[in-house]
């Protein structure tokens, strides 16, 4: 089965550190570029980074710019989200989405949930 | 700083068309914006149904369209049926690597 699985998440107070990964099953992660999508608690989506297919492009929101990096180990199969600096309002469930070349979103992951609380 | 604009809400009788629009707060969508569609509904991961304007994802049943409508791009669901029943995003490319979702449009089936 063709899955993607996000791991990571949990509670870590203001000013903390985490960081997300995103397993690739079924499918070679190296084919792709990846996404990552957040979603606050009953809000909307929003987008957070994304990384080309070697890992040498990395492209990031203005509001995590500098405190989040985006990274891939294509041997491995999994993408990950380094996030510092975190604040409250960044509490949300954050997806990895696989993007067929530059422009075509494709599969979602089923999400992590990043509580940032003290 | 670029807004991407759908409308809040909508509702469709079942076997009826809906047509959302996705556009921006200045300038008009072309497919040069790759616009994609998305469907969620509650307590789910979204599900890509449109790419790229007008392809449909694997799996997507084809009453899901989607187009370029004057200066916005638009996902049409032409025979409505309860479970399409969602919020729908869409997600446009707005260049130098980034990518800017609206706010979503809840569909009601009824």
């Amino acid at each position: 089965e063709v899955e993607l699985v996000e791991s990571g998440g949990g509670l870590v107070q203001p000013g903390g550190s985490l960081r997300l990964s995103c397993a690739a099953s079924g499918f070679s992660l190296s084919r792709y570029w990846m996404h990552w999508a957040r979603q606050a608690p009953g809000k909307g989506l929003v987008w957070v980074s994304r990384l080309n297919d070697d890992g040498s492009v990395a492209t990031y929101a203005d509001s995590v710019k500098g405190r989040f990096t985006i990274s891939r180990d294509n041997a491995k199969n999994t993408l990950y989200l380094q996030m510092n600096n975190l604040r409250a309002e960044e509490t949300a469930v954050y997806y990895c989405v696989s993007s067929t070349s530059m422009v075509k979103w494709n599969i979602w992951g089923r999400g992590t949930l990043v509580t940032v609380s003290s | 700083q670029t807004v991407v604009t759908q409308e809040p809400s909508f509702s469709v009788s079942p076997g009826g068309t809906v047509t959302l629009t996705c556009g921006l707060n200045s300038g008009s969508v072309s497919t040069t914006y790759y616009p994609n569609w998305f469907q969620q509904t509650p307590g789910q991961a979204p599900r890509t149904l449109i790419y790229s304007t007008n392809t449909r994802s694997s799996g997507v049943p084809d009453r899901f369209s989607g187009s370029i409508l004057g200066n916005k791009a638009a996902l049409t669901i032409t025979g409505a049926q309860a479970d399409d029943e969602s919020i729908y995003y869409c997600v446009l490319y707005v260049g130098r690597g980034i990518w800017v979702f609206g706010e979503g449009t809840k569909v009601t089936v009824l």
